[in-house]
């Protein structure tokens, strides 16, 4: 089963640069790399999604090595309201039907604090 | 206005009741997902669904049951047979399964 390691928890300042890490090594050939954000009581908001390299949007950064078993999520200068579980998504091949899903892990809980 | 509703907000269920919680979307989407979420925990995936009138089980389905009559909507049914049924359900949907997943606004259940 395809899934991710994500460290359980971080914490920072305000104005600092986060860079959250997750690590994938089954990820199939195929397979992009996405990342969400949730606050407590709402639903995951797509952050940014790769597949190689680096792809960068206006709320973060992602960097994916060459080998792709990891992927980091960068927040630049991060707010009080940057405060929340980060996800890490790869997917997954059912066995007994082929049909594909993407796999949530347990996410990282980031702290920012004044 | 588009994107993902789910309705009730909040919804309280006795003993032995079945209640299903709504979950409509306008984006034309064909893939939609039903998830779990305990408190402190990820998301579990109970459902989901490919293409209308088919669905699959997620990794929790014991307790819950779907239907896709129609691409816009993926109901799901919490049964008395979910003998733990308080957490916080959302739904999702997606153009292709392998596209970004787009999430409602979640419906809470809580046992009476």
């Amino acid at each position: 089963l395809a899934k991710t390691t994500q460290p359980i928890s971080m914490d920072s300042y305000e104005g600092q640069e986060v860079n959250i890490t997750c690590s994938h090594n089954n990820i199939a050939t195929n397979d992009y790399i996405t990342w969400y954000q949730q606050f407590p009581s709402q639903g995951p908001r797509f952050i940014i999604q790769g597949y190689k390299t680096k792809v960068t949007n206006e709320v973060a950064s992602l960097f994916i090595p060459a080998d792709r078993k990891s992927s980091t999520l960068s927040l630049p200068r991060v707010s009080l309201s940057d405060t929340a579980v980060y996800y890490c998504l790869v997917g997954d091949i059912s066995k007994t039907d082929s049909s594909y899903k993407l796999i949530f892990g347990s996410g990282t809980r980031l702290l920012v604090r004044p | 206005d588009g994107g993902i509703t789910q309705s009730p907000k909040y919804l309280f269920r006795k003993e032995g009741q079945n209640v299903t919680l709504s979950c409509e979307q306008n984006l034309n989407h064909d893939a939609m997902y039903w998830y779990r979420q305990d408190p402190g925990q990820g998301l579990r995936l109970i459902y989901y669904s490919q293409i209308v009138n088919d669905f699959q089980k997620g990794d929790i389905a014991e307790g819950y049951s779907v239907s896709r009559e129609k691409k816009e909507s993926f109901p799901l049914t919490v049964t008395s047979a979910q003998k733990n049924p308080t957490a916080f359900y959302l739904c999702a949907s997606s153009n292709t399964p392998q596209e970004t997943q787009y999430f409602g606004p979640g419906t809470r259940l809580l046992v009476l």
